[in-house]
């Protein structure tokens, strides 16, 4: 099956600079790849996602890239703000209608004001 | 945007009984949820995959008598923890796809913070 693995598990960064979690996946038929942001005591929220025929995706101060042939994706969020602070999940799924996403570790943030 | 909601948002029970928790697609027909559980400071491991009319399709190593799924509706789907153990004191969270438009992912219920004690 599918594996993902994310990291770092902590980052921690001053306001106003930019955070990157990065994830590796091990499965070539994967190809929807969402990022979701989780505060504590909540639910996971879908910030962005970006799927196999697209190398990057931005959404204001958010992006992804993807390398397939690496089997990578990259979460990059510029000019960061306290209010970013919690844990984001990248996930992978081979079907992204029907299947079942497998989800990386986390990554918990916190912004520093 | 789709919602999913979930009840109860938190539950403490004695150990030994059972608890039912039910995620509900508020506007949209879900054919197929996912229920995850997870502990803290740790991912989201899925349990089982609920498919509407049909037997749910558990995680190996995820106990189908203890963990009983219902989807009897395409808006309705139900997690039962029977004979509840401190162990299995944790978040348990819902998720389901609409399936309709570009965005693929999944919008997940707001969650149950289940205490056995």
């Amino acid at each position: 099956g599918e594996n993902v693995e994310q990291h770092p598990s902590t980052l921690s960064v001053q306001e106003g600079d930019s955070a990157v979690i990065k994830c590796t996946y091990s499965d070539s038929a994967s190809n929807y790849f969402p990022w979701y942001k989780q505060e504590l005591g909540k639910r996971p929220q879908l910030i962005i996602d970006i799927r196999s025929n697209v190398g990057e995706k931005k959404d204001q101060r958010i992006a992804v890239t993807l390398n397939k042939t690496a089997k990578h994706f990259s979460l990059h969020i510029t000019e960061t703000q306290p209010e970013d602070s919690a844990v984001y999940f990248c996930a992978a799924s081979p079907r992204p209608l029907a299947g079942k996403s497998t989800f990386g570790d986390g990554t918990t943030l916190t912004v520093k004001p | 945007g789709a919602v999913v909601s979930q009840h109860p948002s938190w539950v403490i029970c004695k150990s030994g009984t059972s608890v039912k928790i039910e995620c509900r697609s508020l506007d949209f027909q879900a054919t197929t949820m996912f229920w995850y559980r997870q502990f803290p400071k740790q991912s989201l491991m899925l349990m089982a995959t609920s498919n509407e009319g049909s037997k749910a399709t558990y995680e190996q190593g995820v106990e189908k008598d203890k963990f009983l799924i219902n989807h009897a509706s395409l808006t309705l789907s139900t997690l039962t923890v029977t004979s509840a153990h401190p162990e299995d004191s944790s978040f348990y969270i819902c998720s389901a796809h609409e399936g309709q438009g570009v965005n693929y992912g999944y919008t997940f219920g707001s969650g149950t913070r289940l205490t056995v004690v």
